[in-house]
């Protein structure tokens, strides 16, 4: 049973490009979540699908930010036009359905330098 | 609103010391479930625990063990004759109800070095 997989683990990029980041959950896991987290805070939500339905987004992803689960399996998150403050370590997280549905595993996460 | 407060930034014990980080949440939900998770240096956030707000029964895993009370609006985590592997990030998370379980609120996460 392999874990959450990301991709890159890391980027650098400078400001004004696009990166996008790719998650792996684990297999069967139907919920997918992205996360933000930056130094010295706990992570920060993003948004989460049910299978490939985006049911939640937070209000810090703002428009540059997009995430999509096409086939209710991997997830890709895209940010435009990176700015300085896009630099954080990106998590995702899986779970599974039934009673440990709310239990989120991680991904060992992406992080982004923006110059 | 949800509000996880771990008011210990960093802690530093000596090995085989006994050690709580301590977590107090807020929430307007009745029902809601909270966690603790461990953050290695190597950044992976490994899951510990969850309880729901209907079981107050303390639990014991090993050298870990979570109190939780729902007067005081706590759930500290001890850990028992500390190791030098222990040393990481914790965090403590709420999710609630209103939420579907499924938006985590984490707190600022307490800083353990375990000192050999």
């Amino acid at each position: 049973d392999t874990g959450v997989s990301q991709d890159p683990r890391h980027k650098i990029t400078k400001r004004g490009q696009n990166v996008t980041f790719r998650c792996d959950p684990i297999s069967e896991h139907n919920r997918l979540y992205w996360y933000r987290q930056t130094l010295g805070q706990g992570p920060e939500f993003l948004t989460y699908f049910q299978n490939e339905a985006q049911l939640e987004k937070s209000r810090l992803l703002s428009d540059r930010f997009s995430a999509e689960r096409p086939k209710g399996s991997f997830s890709t998150l895209e940010i435009q036009r990176t700015e300085q403050g896009d630099s954080a370590m990106y998590l995702c997280a899986s779970s599974p359905g039934g009673a440990g549905k709310n239990i989120q595993y991680f991904g060992a996460g992406t992080r982004l330098s923006v110059l | 609103a949800q509000k996880v407060t771990q008011a210990q930034t960093e802690i530093s014990v000596v090995e085989k010391e006994d050690v709580t980080l301590d977590c107090v949440y807020e929430t307007r939900d009745t029902t809601y479930y909270l966690f603790w998770y461990k953050q290695p240096p190597s950044g992976e956030l490994v899951f510990l625990i969850r309880r729901n707000s209907f079981d107050e029964q303390n639990e014991i895993s090993g050298r870990y063990s979570w109190n939780f009370q729902k007067s005081t609006s706590s759930f500290n985590f001890t850990i028992t004759a500390s190791q030098v592997v222990d040393s990481a990030v914790y965090f403590c998370a709420l999710s609630g109800y209103s939420g579907g379980y499924q938006k985590v609120t984490f707190g600022t996460g307490t800083k353990l070095q375990v000192i050999p």
